[in-house]
């Protein structure tokens, strides 16, 4: 596609309910990186793809937290058991290799009630 | 691990206005960007920039990455123009790590 696509843009869900939030890389970029933003803060890194092996998980919170990119195209990040501080926006971004420059989705703002 | 630093932390300015954001950044870097989030919360590409000088329109940036710093200029301010500015950085790794952000109003 022309850009990083992400869905859904907005999600609403209950303490303890499993969610799965899903991005669609620009078409041809290896590179697949997941970033969480809390209101008024900058973006903290989650988890790299090269591909569709995780390159570096080591942003992930918890184990509660899963992403996988099965054909090294889309990716879908997991969240099990949320909590009401997983409430944030999430971001993917794409790029052509790793230190290449990143383009970013529209966000998923997760809202955990 | 890299720590990044942005100045000022807001701006206030009247539209025409010209201004310079500064992001200091603690080690050598392999990918240094300026990100633009607009009010929808939409990360928008400035500039790609790890090292030198370059030019879009009214905004121009500066990295100097012996002195590990990068400056982005912007000139005759638009009230679009609002927001707030992000510089990241990438070393050794993959990751990008995020300024706290300047944010940029721009008054009619």
């Amino acid at each position: 596609g022309a850009g990083v696509s992400q869905t859904p843009s907005n999600k609403v869900t209950e303490k303890g309910k499993y969610v799965e939030l899903r991005c669609d890389p620009i078409s041809g970029h290896t590179a697949l990186y997941w970033y969480r933003q809390s209101l008024g803060q900058g973006p903290e890194f989650l988890i790299y793809f090269q591909g569709t092996g995780a390159a570096d998980d080591s942003g992930l919170p918890n184990d509660r937290f899963f992403a996988v990119r099965p054909e090294g195209s889309v990716s879908t990040l997991k969240i099990q058991r949320t909590e009401r501080g997983d409430s944030a926006v999430y971001l993917c971004a794409s790029s052509l290799t790793g230190y290449a420059e990143a383009f970013f989705g529209q966000g998923t703002r997760l809202t955990v009630v | 691990g890299i720590q990044v630093e942005q100045s000022p932390p807001d701006l206030i300015l009247q539209e025409g206005a010209n201004s310079t954001l500064r992001c200091n950044f603690s080690d050598s870097v392999n990918n240094l960007q300026w990100f633009h989030q607009n009010p929808w919360g939409q990360l928008i590409n400035l500039f790609y920039i790890p090292s030198g000088t370059k030019q879009n329109g009214r905004l121009s940036a500066t990295t100097v990455a012996t002195e590990r710093y990068s400056l982005l200029y912007i000139s005759s301010s638009q009230t679009t123009d609002s927001g707030v500015y992000f510089c990241a950085v990438g070393g050794s790794n993959y990751q990008l790590i995020w300024g706290a952000g300047t944010k940029l109003i721009i008054k009619p």
